[in-house]
């Protein structure tokens, strides 16, 4: 059982460059969330979705773009890379509201 | 908004200490999580504490939830090393965003 897979582990970007960062999840869970990192920021949520073809945005969603459109992936684009998106992103899913988030491990997106 | 207040921010204490943990937040919530998180690494999930006076312990580490004063805690009982860690508590606002606090960098000394 894989959980949350999130790919690539590592990206350097020049700003301006498009991306997306992949998540997979094989719990069949509905909920699905992106969070980004930062020093002392805590986690700050940036979009989420409670089931497939259902999106919402979350604290922090300019820049990005995301879309569900099946149970297991939900995919964060990053339209045009700015500096100020460095950051450590972590993509995680909840089989309902009222259970704990399973994590993956994290994407370390470096925008030079 | 939902707003989740932690406190301290940092917290450095001796091994065999006990200490507590604050959560605080803004809006009315009956699901509150808490994480931790080693130093590089992903986060784990520790306790889902979904009513008022929930309390779950697991070791050394029991979170409780008071959701009239919108206020959890975690205490840690005779801390150990393998307690240092950073310590986060989320909270669901009801629109199924959930929501984290900037977290508790916990560091025990030997």
């Amino acid at each position: 059982n894989a959980g949350v897979t999130q790919t690539p582990k590592f990206q350097v970007l020049k700003t301006g460059q498009s991306m997306t960062l992949q998540c997979a999840q094989d719990m069949n869970h509905e909920y699905m969330s992106w969070y980004r990192q930062d020093p002392g920021m805590g986690l700050r949520l940036i979009h989420y979705s409670v089931g497939a073809g259902i999106t919402d945005q979350g604290e922090v969603p300019n820049g990005y773009n995301v879309s569900r459109s099946t149970t297991e992936d939900f995919p964060l684009r990053l339209l045009s890379a700015a500096p100020s998106q460095t950051s450590v992103y972590f993509c995680a899913s909840s089989s309902t509201g009222t259970g704990g988030y399973t994590f993956g491990s994290g994407t370390r997106l470096t925008v030079v | 908004e939902l707003k989740v207040e932690q406190n301290p921010l940092f917290l450095s204490m001796q091994e065999g200490k006990n200490y507590t943990i604050y959560c605080n937040y803004s809006t009315t919530s009956d699901r509150l999580y808490w994480y931790r998180q080693d130093p590089g690494k992903s986060l784990e999930s520790l306790f889902v504490l979904l009513s008022n006076g929930a309390v779950k312990q697991e070791g050394r580490l029991m979170a409780s939830l008071d959701t009239k004063a919108r206020l959890s805690t975690l205490h840690i009982t005779a801390a150990v090393h393998d307690l240092s860690a950073t310590y986060f508590c989320a909270v669901d606002d009801r629109d199924d965003k959930i929501i984290f606090g900037k977290g508790t960098r916990l560091h025990i000394l030997p």
